[in-house]
Parts: C-alpha cells; structure tokens; sequence
C-alpha cells in the first residue's frame, strides 16, 4: 500500500528545544515537500528536495533544517531558532521528470510548543 | 508576496445547487494548476488539475476553468453534496518553465454545503 507517512502526529517541544519530525514514502518519487499551515494563511512552502543530497529553501525556511539521504525520507528539524514554532506540517512528495503532476500529502504533524 | 490568492474565506452552499470557488494569481509563468480538498487534522487531497494549454477541465462533479488572459480558475462542484463541505486549496506550479519542482498554495476556501 502506498504512500505517504508523518510520525508523530501529535508533538510537544519545550521552548528552546530542536525536534525532528518525520516523512517517509514509498511512492518512489523523486520530489519532497514540507509545508506549514496556519490558520487564514493557507500551505506555506519550507523546504523542497528534487533529488537526494539536494534541497532548496522554501519561503519561511528560517529556523528549519532538512536533509534527503534517502529517496524515501525527508525528515524536518524544527530548531529553536524558530520564533513560531507551533503550527501543523504536512510532507509531500511528487514524480520527477516531466511536468503536470500532482503532489500527494501526508496525514500532517501538529507541533505544539509548551 | 500572494502569488496564489483566493479571496474567499468561506463559501457557504444548498446542497444540490453549484458551488463556485475562486482562485487569483499574479505569476504569468505558473502553467499548472491544481485543487486540493482538506478535511481538518488531514493532509490535503489532490481533486483536480489543469494545464495552461487548457481551458476547462472535467472530471464527474468537479470542473476546473482557467482563464489566461484573466489569470484566473475557478473550481465548480455540481450538485453540491453535504460531503464536499471542506476546505479547498488551489495550488500552482511553474516547473515547465523553472525546472523548479514546487507548488504554491493559496489560502484556502472553507465551503461548507447546506442539507
């Protein structure tokens, strides 16, 4: 059974402390996402990797860190250089080459700081 | 900077009649554009696409409209069942053109469908 797989779903943080969430997929795709939501502001790109050992920043990849040593993972750290942290993030992940696909979502972690 | 904006926070509809939602964007390269459904504590659900050499696009209830020149699509839903009471994410790329394998989101529409 395909797909995509976030653990935890639910994350507490103490202020001041890094955690690492996960993203797993066994979709075989070459591309991965990790997005954050916010209410009234819609999924707002953090990191995207086309290929392993390759990542871009997204628009508000201040505070995160990522890393793709794995086709099938891209685990997310949320440091404590993150002012906001608290907030729900979903993982994603596409086919690579060719255009006009569409990306496929985990189930989401919600991270609350505390 | 809003490259993908949908100015409708909430949609409320009969069950049985259309549902219309909208979707704005300023990018004139985006040439791929999606919706996505998403129930709360849930991952979005890809819906329905439509490339930019299209200008409509079917599948059952949902039809997806694009116009160009207007830098606009909309998303219609007929009938309307209590079911597709969600929020609904449009979404574009410009991959073609960039080479840059991203999708940006707008803010998202709650619709919620009347019984």
């Amino acid at each position: 059974d395909g797909g995509i797989t976030q653990s935890p779903k639910y994350l507490f943080r103490k202020e001041g402390q890094n955690v690492t969430l996960s993203c797993e997929q066994n979709l075989n795709h070459d591309a991965m996402y990790w997005y954050r939501q916010d209410p009234g502001q819609g999924l707002r790109l953090i990191y995207y990797s086309q290929i392993v050992n390759d990542f871009q920043k997204g628009d508000i990849a201040e505070g995160y860190s990522v890393s793709r040593e794995k086709k099938e993972s891209f685990p997310l750290t949320v440091t404590s250089a993150q002012k906001n942290p608290t907030a729900f993030y979903l993982c994603a992940s596409s086919i690579l080459p060719g255009a006009n696909t569409e990306a496929f979502f985990g189930q989401g972690t919600r991270l609350t700081v505390v | 900077d809003q490259q993908v904006k949908q100015n409708s926070p909430s949609l409320s509809v009969q069950e049985g009649r259309i549902s219309i939602l909208n979707c704005d964007y300023t990018n004139s390269m985006f040439d791929y554009f999606l919706w996505y459904k998403k129930y709360p504590a849930e991952g979005p659900t890809f819906l329905i696409s439509i490339s930019s050499i299209k200008d409509k696009n079917e599948d059952g209830r949902f039809t997806v409209f694009l116009n160009k020149s207007a830098k606009h699509l909309s998303l219609h839903i007929v009938p309307s069942q209590p079911g597709d009471s969600a929020v609904y994410f449009c979404a574009a790329s410009d991959v073609r053109i960039s080479g840059t394998y991203k999708y940006i989101f707008g803010t998202g529409t709650r619709l919620k469908v009347l019984a």
